[in-house]
């Protein structure tokens, strides 16, 4: 059972485009983090957000929590190349993450 | 730190044969986790342990054991592996704190991708 759904599920898109990943859950979470994952590697934390209504910025990306803490986006100004990978949201539970399926996003130059 | 590592990186089993993943840290984190990644479903967590000498169940146990004898070393064994196992495993870690806190990061490896024939 996905607890996490994930859209979309992939996007292709030319540089210098923006783009929204959504994270929507039924269940509510104490905090929700953002990782994106490279091929042949492991995912790597791109953010935590943990209070409702939430926003934090990473330079060109924008993380929002929902303020019922069920949900979360990831806004990319201005895609470059180097933001293609997959990116993943995990609702935090306890001690233990519950991933979504991931946005696979590429971006061509 | 060479933080999470993983051994081996790569595997082909055939169906009915064993296996053992290793995964250390040295980090000196208090969790470790056991995922396994596979096409458009994300990480579904298979064991985790909360500290050495400890292990519990995740979202997908079956078919999977482990063991934790070393705070670093998080072991994961197939006793009869099932071409359903074919997957990419993941290990991590973390370290003791609160689920909002700044030390709720999970450290990932750098996976082992296990093919069951």
């Amino acid at each position: 059972t996905q607890l996490l759904e994930q859209s979309p599920q992939f996007l292709s898109i030319q540089e210098g485009e923006n783009l929204t990943v959504y994270c929507n859950s039924s269940s509510v979470f104490s905090s929700l983090q953002w990782y994106r994952q490279e091929p042949g590697e492991g995912p790597v934390l791109l953010v935590t957000v943990v209070t409702g209504g939430e926003v934090k910025k990473l330079k060109r990306l924008t993380f929002q929590f929902g303020d019922a803490r069920k949900d979360s986006s990831l806004h990319i100004t201005a895609a470059q190349p180097g933001d293609t990978g997959l990116y993943l949201c995990a609702g935090v539970k306890g001690n233990k993450l519950v991933f979504g399926a991931g946005t696979i996003l590429r971006v061509k130059s | 730190n060479a933080g999470v590592t993983q051994t081996p990186k790569f595997r082909v089993l055939k169906t009915g044969q064993s296996m053992t993943l290793l995964c250390a840290q040295d980090m000196n984190h208090e969790y470790m986790y056991w995922y396994r990644q596979d096409p458009g479903m994300g990480l579904r967590l298979i064991h985790y342990s909360v500290g050495e000498g400890t292990t519990a169940k995740g979202e997908v146990p079956d078919g999977y054991n482990v063991s934790r004898l070393k705070k670093q070393n998080f072991l994961l064994g197939l006793e009869s592996a099932a071409p359903s196992q074919t997957s990419v495993y993941f290990c991590a870690s973390k370290n003791y704190g609160t689920s909002g806190g700044p030390n709720n990061e999970q450290f990932f490896g750098p996976g082992t991708r296990l093919t069951v024939l």
